[in-house]
């Protein structure tokens, strides 16, 4: 069964410091997403990704997050100067359709230092 | 103000012992419900998506049900393997492309 996968599991790292985080959504999905949660909390939505371009974002999704899908098969979430509030698990998500089922990926645990 | 209100936050269940677990969602024009199983850790599992009031989805031990004001997530003869904490989520009208969650309600199935 096609799943969604992330790299790396987990990432530590020191504030300030840029972080990437990878994610192959299933192979003919269309939408992309990103979530994240913070220990505890809700997952809260971060930003979506369709045709190259973004379509929607949170105020979360502030100037130091960007996203790039640099070839056909991965999705990034890049984070300039990582603050330590950063510290999230970061879930990447993607479905065939707006509106349709978004299926989600293990997760990216960071933590910043 | 929450939009996604999941209760109780937390239940225990004994093994067998059936129960429902509640979202109810304020969010104009609901465009879509879904319920995900989250285990710690890992990311959220598909379970059920629900359109329009009146829809039931089932399967195996967990039945979901929609109304206009919230949807109930009911776990039939419950096994210890379905402690996890289960979410909902909602699309809304002007944001179809984003999930808003609720807080989850963490299930503990005891043997």
């Amino acid at each position: 069964e096609p799943e969604v996968t992330q790299t790396p599991s987990h990432q530590v790292t020191q504030m300030g410091q840029e972080v990437i985080l990878r994610c192959v959504p299933i192979s003919n999905h269309l939408y992309f997403y990103w979530y994240r949660q913070i220990l505890g909390q809700k997952v809260e939505f971060l930003v979506s990704f369709y045709n190259n371009e973004i379509s929607e974002k949170s105020e979360i999704f502030d100037d130091q997050f960007s996203v790039e899908r640099p070839d056909g098969s991965n999705f990034t979430l890049k984070i300039r100067s990582t603050k330590l509030e950063d510290s999230a698990m970061y879930f990447c998500a993607s479905s065939v359709e707006r509106e349709e089922t978004q299926y989600f990926g293990p997760g990216t645990r960071l933590l910043v230092l | 103000e929450d939009q996604v209100t999941q209760s109780p936050e937390a239940l225990r269940l004994q093994e067998g012992e059936s129960s429902s677990l509640n979202c109810s969602y304020t969010v104009s024009g609901l465009r879509g419900l879904f319920w995900y199983r989250q285990d710690p850790g890992k990311g959220p599992e598909f379970l059920f998506t629900l359109y329009s009031a009146g829809e039931e989805k089932e399967k195996e031990r967990l039945k979901a049900t929609l109304t206009k004001k919230e949807s109930f997530l009911h776990i039939t003869a419950p096994k210890p393997e379905d402690s996890a904490t289960y979410l909902c989520a909602v699309y809304q009208d002007g944001s179809a492309r984003q999930l808003t969650f609720g807080s989850g309600t963490q299930l503990t199935v005891l043997p």
